[in-house]
């Protein structure tokens, strides 16, 4: 299984782009990139998902290097409802059951 | 859809005694997970079905823990006998297949507590 290694906190204000770099050094060919919120007491939520170079949707954007062994998470504007833990999975195309959730990273944005 | 729904949604109970929690997955979808979450550990992947079949349960850290889906919509997890070092949010999650570009979708969660 690839290791992912995040940031443990990140604090931002309103209105800042936010990135969140996850490193992955033994990703495999097979290995998708997924990134997933989670409110508290709440269960995590797909935010976007990636396999290389540049994926956008109405939420985030993901960026994947060349040689996949990182990613970055890029958050727009956020806002006070953004508070939340962002983790990183790395997991075959093929068996979701093979990805595994790391620490995440607690995301705090300030008034 | 409602989404997934797991109940009880709270679960407060004593040592030794049986816990069973419940999950009804997303109409349609035909995998089904298993995740635990402490504040010590994170969120581990305790099992996971495809098809009703369980697939991997190399995450089921005891005896004490089992799991079943004997149907498409219905899944319980339990313990028997509890320990307090159960005390977890117990999530399941559901998605289209198993490959990891499908989607899985969480349940709000069961918050069990072992006295």
């Amino acid at each position: 299984l690839a290791k992912t290694t995040q940031p443990i906190s990140m604090d931002s204000y309103e209105g800042q782009e936010v990135n969140i770099t996850c490193s992955h050094n033994n990703i495999a060919t097979n290995d998708y990139i997924t990134w997933y919120q989670q409110f508290p007491s709440q269960g995590p939520r797909f935010i976007i998902q990636g396999y290389k170079t540049k994926v956008t949707n109405e939420v985030a954007s993901l960026f994947i290097p060349a040689d996949r062994k990182s990613s970055t998470l890029s958050l727009p504007r956020v806002s006070l409802s953004d508070t939340a833990v962002y983790y990183c999975l790395v997991g075959e195309d093929t068996n979701a059951g093979k990805s595994t959730f790391g620490d995440g990273t607690t995301l705090t944005v300030k008034p | 859809d409602a989404g997934v729904i797991q109940s009880p949604r709270h679960e407060v109970t004593e040592m030794g005694q049986e816990v069973t929690l419940r999950c009804k997955p997303i109409s349609g979808h035909n995998s089904l997970f298993w995740y635990r979450q402490t504040m010590m550990r994170g969120l581990e992947l305790l099992i996971y079905f495809n098809n009703n079949v369980p697939i991997d349960d190399s995450g089921m850290p005891e005896d004490r823990f089992s799991a079943k889906m004997p149907n498409a919509s219905f899944s319980t997890l339990k313990i028997q006998p509890s320990e307090p070092r159960d005390s977890a949010v117990y999530f399941c999650a559901s998605t289209l297949g198993l490959a990891v570009y499908n989607e899985q979708f969480f349940g709000p969660g069961t918050r069990l507590t072992v006295l």
